[in-house]
C-alpha cells in the first residue's frame, strides 16, 4: 500500500506569493491533518479535514486556508507568505476522525520563503 | 489545554545503553498520548501509543513507555540503544475524545545521539 505522499517536496518562494500544497492520503483513509515544523516553534497543528469538512484548525492566522476533495485528497495555501512561513510542512491521515487511530506521516513539504 | 514537556532537547547514549526519553503532559480530559521518531528528511513514524487499558505500552525497534497518570507522565525506554535509533523523538498528546478529531500536541523533541 502506498503511503501519504506530498508534492511538491521542496519550494521557493518570495515574500508576498502564496503557495498551495497538496497531499494525497493513504488509500481508504479519510481524515487528513497539516502541520507546521519549524526550528523555533516546534510541531504545530494547522488543521484537520474529514469527509471534505474541517475538523479542528490551530492557532494560525486566515493566510493559511485548505480543503479536502471528494478523492480525500487535500491541499492547504498559504496567501501572502512571510519569512517565518519557511517550515517543513507535514500532512499526515488517518482511517478515520478518531484519535486514537494512528496518523501516518508524509516527508513533508519544504518551504523556503526569501 | 494540552501541553507536553520533554526534558532534554539532547539526550546522548553509548551504543548497547539504556535509552531513557521524557516526556510530561498536561491534559484537562483522559488522554491518549503517543511517541513518534523522525529520522533526517523524513516524516514522523508511530513508535508506540497509549489509549487505554495496560500502562506499560510495546512498540516497534525494542521501545516501551509506561503511562503514569499520577506522575502524568510517558516515558520512552529502551534497554540497548542501537546506532540506528539516532534521530529525533517526539512525545505527543490528543483528547481522549473520539469526537475531538486528530488533533495532536507535541512536545518540543528530544534529539537522541548514540556514540559507538
Amino acid at each position: 500500500k502506498a503511503g501519504v505522499t506530498q508534492t511538491p517536496r521542496y519550494l521557493i518562494k518570495t515574500r508576498g506569493q502564496q503557495v498551495t500544497l497538496s497531499c494525497s492520503p493513504i488509500s481508504g483513509h479519510r481524515s487528513v491533518s497539516w502541520y507546521q515544523q519549524t526550528p523555533g516553534q516546534g510541531l504545530q497543528f494547522l488543521f484537520e479535514y474529514f469527509s471534505e469538512t474541517q475538523r479542528n484548525k490551530g492557532n494560525f492566522p486566515g493566510r493559511f486556508s485548505g480543503r479536502q476533495f471528494s478523492n480525500s485528497r487535500s491541499e492547504m495555501n498559504v496567501s501572502t507568505l512571510e519569512l517565518g512561513d519557511s517550515a517543513l510542512y507535514l500532512c499526515a491521515s488517518s482511517l478515520s476522525g478518531g484519535t486514537h487511530n494512528e496518523q501516518f506521516f508524509g516527508p513533508g513539504t519544504r518551504l523556503t520563503v526569501l | 489545554a494540552q501541553s507536553v514537556t520533554q526534558l532534554g532537547s539532547h539526550v546522548s547514549v553509548s551504543e548497547g545503553a539504556l535509552v531513557l526519553l521524557r516526556c510530561n503532559y498536561s491534559s484537562s480530559v483522559p488522554p491518549y498520548l503517543f511517541w513518534y521518531v523522525q529520522y533526517p528528511n523524513q516524516g514522523l513514524q508511530l513508535l508506540l501509543k497509549y489509549t487505554t487499558g495496560a500502562t506499560l505500552v510495546k512498540g516497534i525497534n525494542g521501545f516501551e513507555a509506561e503511562f503514569k497518570k499520577s506522575e502524568t507522565s510517558f516515558h520512552l525506554t529502551k534497554p540497548s540503544a542501537h546506532m540506528s535509533d539516532a534521530a529525533e523523538y517526539f512525545c505527543a498528546v490528543s483528547p481522549g475524545d473520539f469526537n475531538a478529531g486528530n488533533m495532536l500536541t507535541f512536545g518540543g523533541g528530544t534529539r537522541l545521539m548514540v556514540k559507538p
